[in-house]
């Protein structure tokens, strides 16, 4: 079993539309979580860091529930720039940070 | 915000040379760096973790001697892809850490290689 894990998708879905991710993570000691943004033939770059009381940024909200094991990205009123793959990333208690395959959203117009 | 800055961004070379490819934290010092390597529509895979003034801790299946890592300095690792094969080719992304827990990885913008 991968120690991270998502669902790849893709998720296609309408300009505007609510869409949320969910990651699931295997390592209880797990100490910090994120979601990076990977577009096409790009790096990542860092989305938002998860906390444990949950987090906002504009239209992005985060939140971890450790008794479940998972975090979830919840995107409201999507954009087309919205488009990319979303990384889930995990470090662990070996301070290891280890990556989830991504999930890819499409937003049509 | 921090960066990190890779080079070269794309290399085109033929087959049974070396490339190497550098790493460098531009605004902090990075204790650990990191090698990854994405084949088309995958996800990233860790190759190897080096940290400053010792060797890289290798993952499993990949080859320490095909892939060398320098890491000489808080601001800079080298990877070093030795005789490289069509098979070599893919995208390789450095990212680099403080060392602090919960802090996350910045990543440089991707080398994509190339063997002919």
């Amino acid at each position: 079993r991968k120690e991270v894990e998502q669902d790849p998708g893709p998720f296609n879905v309408p300009e505007g539309a609510t869409v949320a991710f969910n990651c699931t993570y295997s390592n209880s000691a797990s100490q910090s979580f994120f979601w990076y943004r990977q577009d096409c033939r790009k790096e990542p770059k860092l989305l938002m860091s998860v906390y444990s009381s949950g987090n906002e940024d504009g239209r992005f909200t985060a939140q971890l529930n450790r008794a479940s094991q998972y975090i979830s990205l919840l995107i409201r009123d999507s954009k087309l720039s919205d488009s990319a793959t979303y990384l889930c990333v995990v470090r662990n208690n070996n301070n290891d940070m280890r990556f989830g395959a991504g999930t890819r959203l499409t937003v049509k117009p | 915000g921090a960066v990190v800055s890779q080079h070269p961004s794309w290399v085109i070379c033929k087959s049974g040379t070396s490339v190497k490819i550098e790493c460098r934290s531009l605004d902090f010092q990075a204790t650990t760096m990191f090698w990854y390597r994405q084949f088309p529509k995958q996800s990233l895979m860790l190759m190897a973790t080096s940290n400053e003034g010792s060797k890289a801790t290798y993952e499993q299946g990949v080859e320490k001697d095909k892939f060398l890592i320098n890491h000489a300095s808080l601001t800079l690792s080298t990877l070093t892809v030795t005789s490289a094969h069509p098979e070599d080719s893919s995208f390789y992304i450095c990212s680099a850490e403080t060392g602090h827990s919960n802090q996350p990885q910045h990543f440089g913008d991707g080398t994509r290689l190339s063997i002919l």
